[in-house]
């Protein structure tokens, strides 16, 4: 089977930097992605990583560690507008899995 | 360019009911996606389609039909609706074999009484 394990929730405080992580357990896995969703709305692409190592995109950054079957994403100078759920996604052929996503709260 | 869209945004059914979610895209992908989302479970794939003509199975399948009408259009029907297929279903799309990096559309808010 495959399966994707992140925690359930993530609180931080404006300004700041929080990493959350993903670990998993997939046959013929492809790669890493991260979405994002905002209450009441759809799930957004943030980023995708097939090799190992940090790739980033503005305040986003992700990281994937094959050989550890874990990866992250970092959000860094945090804003109230990334309150939302962060879900991890990978798997083999057409299947994806998704994760049972991260729900970020940001505090001011 | 719209994306991904998907009638209806709300419906509510009574147990045994019938109805069929559509989705649309025009981003020229070959393969789409149908998914559940129910609180705390996240994303759970229903079937899928990898390019036109084909369809699949997959993770929860049961009481679920689907159509892949043309490259634009995948259709999701419920036969006979129980209240277990309350839920949020997402229709999504990729390129092919980029099913790392897929489009979601705003989703059908379904309540099945």
């Amino acid at each position: 089977g495959q399966s994707l394990e992140q925690p359930s929730e993530v609180t931080a405080v404006e300004g700041a930097i929080v990493q959350i992580n993903c670990t998993y357990q997939t046959s013929g896995f492809y790669g890493l992605s991260w979405y994002q969703q905002h209450d009441g709305g759809a799930p957004t692409f943030l980023s995708y990583n097939a090799l190992d190592g940090l790739e980033e995109t503005g305040r986003f950054s992700s990281f994937l560690s094959r050989s550890d079957s874990y990866g992250y994403l970092l959000l860094q100078e945090l804003q109230m507008k990334d309150s939302a759920s962060y879900f991890c996604s990978g798997g083999g052929s057409y299947i994806p899995t998704f994760g049972r996503g991260t729900s970020l709260i940001v505090h001011p | 360019n719209a994306g991904v869209t998907q009638t209806p945004k709300f419906q509510v059914l009574k147990t045994g009911q019938s109805m069929t979610l559509q989705c649309a895209q025009d981003m020229n992908h070959n393969s789409m996606y149908w998914y559940r989302q129910d609180p705390g479970m996240g994303l759970r794939l229903i079937y899928y389609s990898a390019s036109e003509g084909t369809t699949d199975k997959g993770e929860v399948p049961n009481g679920y039909n689907v159509s892949r009408l043309n490259k634009r259009e995948f259709s999701l029907r419920l036969e006979s609706a129980a209240p277990s297929q309350t839920s949020v279903y997402f229709c999504a799309s990729s390129e092919p074999a980029r099913v790392d990096t897929q489009y979601f559309g705003p989703g059908t808010r379904l309540t099945v009484l």
